[in-house]
């Protein structure tokens, strides 16, 4: 059985502040996606990491794939409001089946 | 383009009722999965249908099944309602390329068992 672990499971900073959240597997991803979710909506997807040691952005976002694969950040500079979200990590470890994360709480607080 | 759509977006059931939820995926996109998820955790894999086929199957009971039609859209059916059986039903539609499976959620329909 594949499990993701995310850390932390909580965050709540000030708006303005940086962050970083990981996502760790004792198996290696064969792609990593990261959604976030909105309450009662379906994960919106934000990106994926196929490659070792990939950093890709998007705007404030910046997104890195560990070389071994089996561990990824995010890290959110100058945090705003709207980034207020769970924040989940999925893999499918080669196979159809999506396998997500624990989840990450973020509340940023005006 | 349209994304993936669900319907309804909101459902109240009692036990032992049975119930059908539908889901159109992106167009173009031949695979679809179910999730559950309940309140406080990530989505948990249900059911994947690529072209009207069975392609994985998680830890769910024989209550729920599913099926695909020739239009690639797909219904989720659940039989014997359980107070357990309330949680937000995801459906995905996926996009493959080499070593990927990038799936698009829809809104998800809430179903509240009482």
């Amino acid at each position: 059985t594949q499990l993701l672990e995310q850390s932390p499971q909580f965050l709540s900073i000030q708006e303005g502040e940086n962050l970083t959240v990981y996502c760790n597997s004792s198996s290696v991803f064969s792609s990593l996606q990261w959604y976030r979710q909105e309450p009662g909506e379906g994960p919106v997807l934000l990106v994926t990491v196929v490659t070792g040691g990939e950093v890709k952005k998007l705007k404030r976002l910046t997104f890195q794939f560990g070389d071994a694969r089996k561990d990824s950040s995010l890290h959110i500079t100058a945090a705003q409001p709207g980034d207020t979200g769970l924040y989940l990590c999925a893999s499918n470890f080669g196979n159809e089946k999506l396998t997500f994360g624990t989840g990450t709480r973020l509340t940023i607080i005006p | 383009d349209a994304g993936v759509t669900q319907s309804p977006t909101h459902l109240i059931k009692t036990r032992g009722q049975h119930v059908t939820l539908r889901c159109s995926p992106i167009s173009g996109h031949k695979s679809v999965s179910w999730y559950q998820q309940v309140l406080g955790q990530g989505p948990q894999f249900i059911f994947q249908y690529y072209e009207k086929e069975e392609r994985g199957r998680g830890n769910f009971p024989d209550r729920f099944s599913a099926r695909q039609f020739p239009n690639y859209s797909s219904e989720l059916n659940v039989n014997a309602l359980l107070l357990g059986d309330s949680a937000l039903y995801l459906c995905a539609s996926t996009r493959t390329y080499p070593q990927v499976y990038e799936q698009y959620f829809g809104p998800g329909t809430r179903l509240t068992v009482t």
